[in-house]
């Protein structure tokens, strides 16, 4: 149980174009999800925190503008990234609450050109 | 501000022995931690949590000590084999159900 999926799982783009990452919550319904970016060999640093049916939350120095962050149901949350630049090639990774536990998907590696 | 820190960035073991990696965190309104395993390429997958009122909490080949006096946690894997060689992170979370996570520490095992 408590699976979690994303997808792409991989995504090329050229700058100046707009990448949308989708997370699922495959067998429970998760009312909070989180968006995180990792660069290698770092850490995970939470971006945002994605609430179903309300504007996201998101951390300090992380423009929302350009993240854009939509939880529509219950089971999905996209995080779309506006007129992406070469910085902003990172892996992005999302997890779901379930029950006080964050679950996490398995990742989305974002390579701009 | 908040941190959560790990003490060693890496970890080598012999296959079969037990390995422990060390965890210390900041923030003392911090009350549930987890211990999360990454494999190259791959998502944080699940490992083991504890509670603040708790000391300590055991899963298959794991354990998880916690002591709130100094602010630090372990996690302890029994008899450690090749498929735990990953980058295994702490993250401590509390009134809101974020996480703040640790450096992490490779843990590499040897044949």
């Amino acid at each position: 149980g408590a699976v979690v999926s994303q997808h792409p799982s991989r995504v090329i783009c050229k700058s100046g174009t707009s990448v949308k990452i989708e997370c699922r919550s495959l067998d429970f319904q998760a009312t909070t999800m989180f968006w995180y970016r990792q660069f290698p060999k770092q850490s995970l640093m939470l971006m945002a925190t994605s609430n179903e049916g309300s504007k996201a939350t998101y951390e300090q120095g992380v423009e929302k503008d350009k993240f854009l962050i939509n939880h529509a149901s219950l089971t999905l949350s996209t995080l779309t990234v506006t007129s992406a630049h070469p910085e902003d090639s990172s892996f992005y990774i999302c997890s779901a609450d379930s029950v006080g536990t964050q679950y996490f998907g398995p990742g989305t590696r974002l390579l701009v050109l | 501000g908040e941190s959560v820190g790990l003490h060693l960035p890496t970890l080598s073991v012999q296959e079969g022995d037990n390995s422990i990696i060390n965890c210390a965190y900041s923030n003392s309104a911090s009350d549930y931690f987890i211990w999360y395993k990454q494999e190259s390429g791959k998502g944080p997958q699940f490992i083991i949590d504890i509670r603040s009122n708790m000391d300590k909490r055991q899963g298959q080949r794991v354990t998880v000590l916690l002591n709130k006096t100094v602010k630090h946690l372990s996690l302890q894997i029994a008899a450690t084999q090749p498929g735990d060689s990953a980058v295994y992170f702490c993250a401590g979370g509390g009134a809101t159900n974020k996480l703040i996570f640790g450096t992490g520490t490779l843990l590499a095992v040897q044949p």
